[in-house]
């Protein structure tokens, strides 16, 4: 069974700072996900990554795959208050799509 | 055109009740998904169809029904619901292959139920 771990669950962040958010999975996987969720709001697609040294940026956002450890990382550069959300990660193997828990992260000024 | 149009976006509906929801997406996707999100929660996987067809069914009860008409369209019959099942369903599409170049999954807005 696919199953999905993200960690920290809660990060709490000042501004300008960098820090990292972690994404195991069980499975080998055909694409791994991150998305960004608003309070009250739908899910924002941020990156899709396929292929083993996949990596990605955005802004402040860059994400990372590791097909053989099975780890995505998501790392954030140089916070600002604009990136306080709930990120996920999802992987889908055979269109079997799971996410992770996510990580509430809030940033302080 | 990347958008998933869910609606309706809020329903309210009582125990005895029978309502849809809807789903609608013109990317040429062929995988089309139902999840159940409760607050501060991650999204649960509910159904799968894959070219039209159901081929994940997360054990969900049978008050829950999912219908693909056509590759477009997917709804969710909903009867007899409880207030546990009060909750934002979100539906999702992908495209069932690695095509180059466009491999998202692109979610609705999703329809905030509350059963009561």
């Amino acid at each position: 069974e696919l199953k999905v771990e993200q960690n920290p669950l809660f990060l709490s962040m000042q501004e300008g700072k960098n820090y990292t958010i972690y994404c195991n999975y069980s499975t080998t996987s055909d694409r791994l996900y991150w998305y960004r969720q608003d309070p009250g709001k739908s899910l924002e697609s941020l990156f899709v990554l396929l292929s083993n040294g996949a990596v990605k940026q955005e802004g402040r956002l860059m994400a990372s795959l590791d097909t053989k450890a099975r780890l995505s990382t998501l790392h954030i550069t140089a916070a600002v208050h604009d990136l306080s959300a709930t990120y996920f990660c999802a992987v889908d193997r055979e269109g079997d799509m799971r996410f992770g828990a996510g990580t509430r992260l809030t940033v302080k000024p | 055109d990347t958008e998933v149009t869910q609606t309706p976006k809020h329903l309210v509906m009582g125990m005895t009740n029978k309502k849809s929801l809807k789903c609608e997406q013109h990317m040429g996707h062929r995988a089309m998904y139902w999840y159940k999100q409760k607050a501060k929660k991650p999204p649960e996987l509910m159904f799968v169809y894959s070219y039209e067809k159901l081929s994940i069914n997360e054990s969900v009860p049978s008050r829950f029904s999912p219908e693909c008409p056509n590759s477009s369209l997917l709804n969710l019959h909903l009867h007899a619901l409880q207030p546990e099942d009060s909750a934002l369903y979100l539906c999702a599409s992908s495209p069932t292959e690695r095509v180059r170049g466009n491999t998202e999954a692109f979610f609705g807005q999703g329809t905030r139920l509350t059963v009561v």
